[in-house]
């Protein structure tokens, strides 16, 4: 099993959706988890880190983690077509390392 | 500050030769971290450090080496080059344990 699970896509949103992303973990003791967005041609840049139980809002993007579930999810609302972008799960493994899924690719239709 | 630089930008070796990819950060962090992303994969850690003069393998360490003597720089040599190493390498680097800054990556290919 996979430390970090995503979703690879294509996800397709029009413009003004919400965009919703999934990503599973498998270390149940994981206590710190990231998006990062990654443009074509382009290096990772952090979005957004959670590491409590719940919701964590940042303008558009909505982050939810529920440890129970081993489960992590990026809400991206009134979607633009500038969210186009591969977005990368990314959990601590340790104190200095992190364990990164495969990306979820998401369009979003103008 | 230019944050997390890297060189060459791209780079064709032929099976067998070596090179060194640079990183250099100009934020006086301590961890910087080599990765690895082959295409539709995620980020595979290949060596970090915490410090000068302290390195450390990560998940796929097999056919390259590391080295930190300063706070800034952090070379990742690849020795014997193979097809399977063919990837974009980033460096990254970071002041605590939440975000990472990554340079603008290397596309290598080997022939």
């Amino acid at each position: 099993q996979k430390e970090v699970e995503q979703n690879s896509g294509p996800l397709s949103v029009p413009e003004g959706a919400i965009a919703s992303l999934n990503c599973t973990y498998s270390d149940r003791g994981s206590q710190s988890f990231f998006w990062y967005r990654q443009y074509s041609g382009k290096s990772p840049e952090l979005i957004m880190f959670i590491y409590s139980n719940g919701d964590k809002e940042d303008g558009r993007f909505t982050a939810q983690l529920n440890k129970a579930s081993q489960y992590v999810s990026l809400l991206i609302r009134d979607s633009q077509p500038s969210d186009s972008a591969t977005y990368l799960c990314a959990v601590r493994i340790s104190d200095y390392k992190l364990s990164f899924g495969a990306g979820t690719t998401v369009t979003v239709r103008a | 500050n230019a944050g997390v630089t890297q060189t060459p930008k791209f780079r064709i070796l032929k099976i067998g030769q070596s090179m060194t990819l640079q990183c250099a950060q100009d934020m006086n962090h301590n961890y910087m971290y080599w990765y690895r992303q082959d295409p539709g994969m995620g980020l595979k850690l290949i060596y970090y450090s915490v410090g000068a003069g302290i390195t450390d393998k990560g998940e796929v360490p097999n056919g390259y080496n590391v080295s930190r003597s300063t706070t800034e720089d952090f070379p990742l040599r690849l020795e014997l080059a193979a097809p399977s190493q063919t990837s974009v390498y980033f460096c990254a680097s970071s002041s605590d344990r939440l975000e990472q800054f990554f340079g603008p990556g290397t596309r290598l290919t080997v022939l």
